[in-house]
């Protein structure tokens, strides 16, 4: 029973260059989310999606792109990276509804040098 | 815009203190939602409430929803408790999106 699966737990990156965060569920959940851990801050939404070929923004979209082609991966693209980028980020999945338990993935811890 | 505060900002306890972290929210909400996150770990789901109370193990979660505010007891703290824990809430109407205060790291010593 895997729940949700990130990848790659760490990553160093070069200003401008680009990759893509993995995110993957087995739960079968309509909702998937991702968000950045900074210092100080709490949780903040960049993008989330609420079924197969259905995505919107959160708070700090920019410079994020998702696609949800399937229910079950939910990747996060980063354009070019900069320094601000910096974060630890995290996905998460739920069904949709009031009251419906989160489950979070392990993390990617990512510096952008 | 919902505002979640959580209180306080850091805590150390002792190792058997009785700990209670507390947070406020500034709108109606469907749910809140008490998380766990050990150093350098991801982050664990500890309760969902909408009213009332939950206990699991040491664990024990309420839930004013006139006061707009929740608390989070652990009885018996151990150090493997030390971690951050941090409070969630999804508003009236807002499908599944939470709005997530800043995280209490709680540490306790032998």
């Amino acid at each position: 029973n895997a729940g949700v699966t990130q990848t790659p737990k760490f990553q160093v990156l070069k200003t401008g260059q680009s990759m893509t965060l993995q995110c993957a569920q087995d739960m079968n959940h309509e909702y998937m989310s991702w968000y950045r851990q900074d210092p100080g801050m709490g949780l903040r939404l960049i993008h989330y999606s609420v079924g197969a070929g259905i995505t919107d923004q959160g708070e700090v979209p920019n410079g994020y792109n998702v696609s949800r082609s399937t229910t079950e991966d939910f990747p996060l693209r980063l354009l070019s990276a900069a320094p601000s980028q910096t974060s630890v980020y995290f996905c998460a999945s739920s069904w949709l509804g009031m009251n419906t338990e989160a489950f979070f993935g392990q993390g990617t811890r990512l510096t952008v040098v | 815009k919902n505002e979640v505060e959580q209180s306080p900002q850091n805590l150390t306890a002792q190792e058997g203190e009785f700990i209670t972290i507390n947070c406020s929210y500034s709108v109606g909400i469907s749910a809140l939602h008490w998380l766990q996150q050990h150093p350098g770990g991801g982050i664990v789901s500890l309760f969902m409430l909408s009213s009332g109370k939950k206990k699991h193990g040491r664990l024990i979660a309420t839930i004013n929803i006139q006061e707009k505010h929740s608390s989070l007891h652990i009885t018996a703290s151990h150090p493997r408790d030390s971690a951050v824990y941090i409070c969630a809430v999804k508003e009236k109407g807002a499908n599944s999106k939470l709005t997530f205060g800043k995280g209490i790291t709680l540490s306790v010593r032998p």
